[in-house]
This record gives structure tokens, C-alpha cells and sequence, in this order.
């Protein structure tokens, strides 16, 4: 039973690009949530999503950041006009119901680098 | 505002020694509380958890006591072995949004032998 897969695990974009980071969660796990760790930082809460639905977004910047979660394929984190300040890890978890009661599980990351 | 402070960046132990990991939090509303432990280029693993109605819980070498009155939780690792040597994050959560965890920015810990 594969883990929460995250790729690609290191990500170049030159500032202005578009960045986007793929999540599948692990088998059996309709829930999904990503973090972002700044260097020097803990990691902090971006979005939650289940499928086809946005729950709670509140973390995400207001501007050039999207999430989905189809029916079908993996959770895509989208990043517009990449800036420097998004540098960052990109971590999803999964977990099978709402909450970390139920065994939130985190992928390896998306380590994002802008030029 | 940070609401979850683990005010010591790093924590150096002997081999065998007991390894104790502090976290502080500001929220009143949290009432479940997380330690993970993350390794380089990995994601963090979760190691143990306590809901606010305990003071203490206990798996294998890990214990977590939670102090609510002055809002201190801390990880106690007996005995700490090389393996355990990570950053550990303290992380929080509060029963109308359990979803959403709150961390604090880590400790390293290493461990000699």
C-alpha cells in the first residue's frame, strides 16, 4: 500500500512561471490537505479539500494560488507568476475522514525553487 | 502569532538519556495536540497524540504530557537511541476545525552514542 505520493519531489520555475505540484493520496483516503514550510519555519496550513469539493482554503494566499481535487487523478496545487517569496516545501497529507483522529498521513514533499 | 512555540531550536543527548521535547501554545480552543517527527527531504511522521481530556499518554518509549493551566505539552523519549535523531514538531488542533493543524517551527534533536 503506497504512501501519499508527491511529485514532482524538487520543482525549478523561473519567476513568472507556473509551478504545479501533484498529490495522490493514499488508497481508501478521499481527504486532502496541503501545507507549506517556509525555510526556518513550521509547516502551515494551506487547504483542505475532498473530491470535487474546496472545504476550507482559508490558508491559501488570496492571489495566483489554486487547488483542485477531481473525480478521477491526483490533487494539483497550482502556482501562478511564480515569485521568489514562494520558495518553499509543499507538503500534502491524506487521511480516510475528516481529521487528524482518523490517521493524516503526509507525503515526502514538493521542494519549490524559484530563480 | 505564533500560537504553537517550541522555543528550543535544537537539544543534544547522550545515547540511553531521556530526550525531553517542550511546546507551548497560546489558543485556549485547542484541544488536540500532535508530535511529529520529520527526517531531511522527508514528511513528517506522525509519533503520538493527546486530547485535552488526558494529562498523559504513553507509547513504547514515547510519553506525551499535556499541562493545560499553563498550556505546556511536552515529549519525553526513554531511552533515546540514534535513530531518534529528527526534527520534532508540536502541532495543535481545535475540535471545530480538526483538520487543521497549527505547528510549531520544530526541534532537532540528536542523539550521540
Amino acid at each position: 500500500n503506497a504512501g501519499v505520493m508527491q511529485n514532482p519531489r524538487h520543482l525549478v520555475r523561473r519567476r513568472g512561471q507556473e509551478a504545479r505540484l501533484r498529490c495522490s493520496p493514499m488508497k481508501g483516503h478521499s481527504h486532502v490537505y496541503w501545507y507549506r514550510q517556509l525555510p526556518e519555519e513550521g509547516l502551515k496550513f494551506m487547504v483542505y479539500l475532498q473530491k470535487e469539493n474546496i472545504i476550507d482554503e482559508s490558508g491559501m494566499p488570496k492571489e495566483r494560488f489554486s487547488a483542485e481535487f477531481p473525480k478521477e487523478g491526483p490533487s494539483i496545487l497550482r502556482i501562478q507568476q511564480v515569485v521568489r517569496g514562494d520558495s518553499a516545501a509543499y507538503f500534502c497529507a491524506s487521511s480516510p475522514g475528516s481529521g487528524t483522529n482518523y490517521g493524516y498521513t503526509f507525503g515526502s514533499g514538493t521542494r519549490l525553487t524559484v530563480v | 502569532d505564533q500560537q504553537v512555540k517550541q522555543n528550543s531550536p535544537s537539544l543534544s543527548v547522550q545515547e540511553g538519556r531521556i530526550s525531553i521535547l517542550n511546546c507551548d501554545y497560546t489558543n485556549s480552543m485547542f484541544d488536540y495536540f500532535l508530535w511529529y517527527k520529520k527526517y531531511p527531504a522527508e514528511g513528517p511522521t506522525f509519533l503520538i497524540s493527546i486530547s485535552s481530556i488526558k494529562d498523559k499518554n504513553e507509547d513504547g518509549r514515547f510519553t506525551v504530557f499535556l499541562n493545560k493551566s499553563a498550556k505546556h505539552l511536552s515529549l519525553h523519549i526513554v531511552p533515546s537511541q540514534p535513530g531518534d535523531s529528527a526534527v520534532y514538531f508540536c502541532a495543535a488542533s481545535t475540535g471545530g476545525s480538526n483538520y487543521k493543524l497549527t505547528f510549531g517551527k520544530g526541534t532537532l534533536l540528536t542523539v550521540n552514542p
